[in-house]
């Protein structure tokens, strides 16, 4: 069975410039999750879909940050305009209801 | 305000040096605490789910126990191939998300 994947798994852009991380889940994963890791900090919750709905953005920093889930399948997160705070490791993480997370590798975003 | 606490920060043990990670928490109902393996360069493996007071769980060299305000993670005997950052999350019962809190991680060395 494959595992959670994710694309790039590392980005460097400009301040101001956009980039798009995109994840694929686990076949048969309603819950979808995105997280991110700030150097020196925690790994902390951005967003929650189940299939193609968003439950919970509770975690999103602000409206520069977009996230979608078409068909309830691979989910995309679009930074833009990107700034120097936006940097660090974004995790794409999916479950079944009620059970572990299991997480992709992550991908490395260095905004300069 | 739920939240994890890991401690210590880093451990340093010769191989076949048993020792124990914790972890502290406080969150509003607790429907499941995780412990996670995280490589370098890699997302967090999932190692166990403890979900109450009491509640051990064991693999390999690994066994984690579970009370009302904090987990453990013993491991007897290590290897260097255990050396990894060890993750400890929450999941709180006053989210319906099946969102993780997470602490900052404790990074362990084992020294052949």
């Amino acid at each position: 069975e494959a595992g959670v994947t994710q694309f790039p798994s590392h980005s460097v852009i400009e301040k101001g410039q956009t980039v798009t991380l995109r994840c694929d889940p686990i076949s048969g994963h309603d819950n979808l999750y995105w997280y991110r890791r700030v150097m020196g900090k925690e790994i902390k919750f951005l967003l929650h879909f189940v299939k193609e709905s968003k439950q919970d953005e509770s975690g999103m920093p602000n409206n520069r940050f977009l996230a979608e889930r078409t068909g309830g399948t691979y989910s995309t997160l679009k930074v833009q305009p990107a700034e120097l705070e936006d940097s660090g490791v974004y995790f794409c993480a999916s479950t079944k209801v009620g059970t572990e997370a299991f997480f992709g590798q992550g991908t490395r975003l260095t905004v300069v | 305000e739920d939240q994890v606490t890991q401690s210590p920060e880093a451990l340093r043990l010769q191989e076949g040096e048993s020792s124990s990670l914790n972890c502290s928490y406080t969150v509003s109902g607790l429907r499941g605490l995780f412990w996670y393996r995280q490589d370098p360069g890699k997302g967090p493996e999932f190692l166990f789910t403890l979900y109450s007071a009491g509640e051990e769980k064991e693999k390999e060299r690994l066994k984690a126990t579970l009370t009302k305000k904090e987990s453990f993670l013993h491991i007897t005997a290590p290897k260097p191939e255990d050396s990894a950052t060890y993750l400890c999350a929450v999941r709180p019962g006053s989210s319906n998300t099946g969102k993780l809190i997470f602490g900052q991680g404790t990074t362990l060395q084992v020294k052949p």
